[in-house]
């Protein structure tokens, strides 16, 4: 069972930063946020992943809770084409990784 | 940059048929999974593999069984296709080691009548 919760959907304003949040109480201390982001009609795409400090890359910023129990995926400057659905994963060091349902975050003109 | 393809975007099947879903990647990846994706339910792990000729049995492995006989090759069979395997097919390779980021194939959307 995937182990984060989170919102089924989400809007935001083209220009504007998309914030998305992720619930996962029960991360463990070896244990890995990732986010994954699946574009209609296409395969899931990998966007960032972190421990416990903050991450940034090209594509979003991370920030993970000094407890460890929640995160948020930043899209800074969202575009139309940042429209698709957010998984945020909790993994091990193993190479599965265990999908939720995710949030379907639309962004509007 | 890594590229995932799958043998089909969309195919239909009926039902009792032997079914073969390929799967290639070409960055020399160590391991190859197969993922169903259904509406609700996300993304399931059916199998993987870590090697040639190794494979691992995912969450939902029943009614499907795979084949790796080629580093770059990964395949998922259904050996009897059923209406409930109806789905989307998504395919994805990783370096081994553990965290290493998956690359994901554009998917085979599979229906069984």
């Amino acid at each position: 069972d995937a182990k984060t919760t989170q919102p089924p959907s989400m809007d935001c304003a083209e220009g504007r930063a998309a914030n998305l949040p992720c619930n996962h109480s029960t991360i463990s201390g070896n244990e890995y946020v990732y986010w994954y982001r699946q574009i209609h009609s296409q395969g899931p795409q990998y966007i960032i992943h972190g421990l416990k400090n903050n991450e940034t890359n090209e594509m979003a910023s991370l920030i993970i809770t000094e407890d460890r129990k929640s995160s948020t995926l930043i899209l800074p400057h969202a575009t139309l084409r940042d429209t698709a659905v957010y998984y945020c994963i909790v993994r091990d060091n193993t190479d599965k990784l265990i999908f939720g349902t995710g949030t379907r975050l639309q962004v509007f003109p | 940059d890594v590229k995932v393809t799958q043998s089909s975007r969309y195919l239909v099947k009926r039902t009792g048929e032997k079914v073969f879903l390929e799967c290639v990647q070409d960055m020399d990846h160590e391991n190859m999974f197969w993922y169903r994706q259904d509406p609700g339910l996300g993304l399931r792990l059916i199998y993987f593999s870590y090697d040639v000729k190794m494979k691992e049995k995912g969450d939902i492995p029943e009614g499907y069984s795979v084949s790796r006989e080629k580093k770059e090759r990964f395949s998922l069979i259904l050996e009897s296709a059923s209406t409930n395997q109806t789905s989307m097919y998504l395919c994805a390779s990783s370096l081994t080691g553990g965290r290493n980021e998956q690359y994901f194939g554009p998917g085979t959307r599979l229906t069984v009548t």
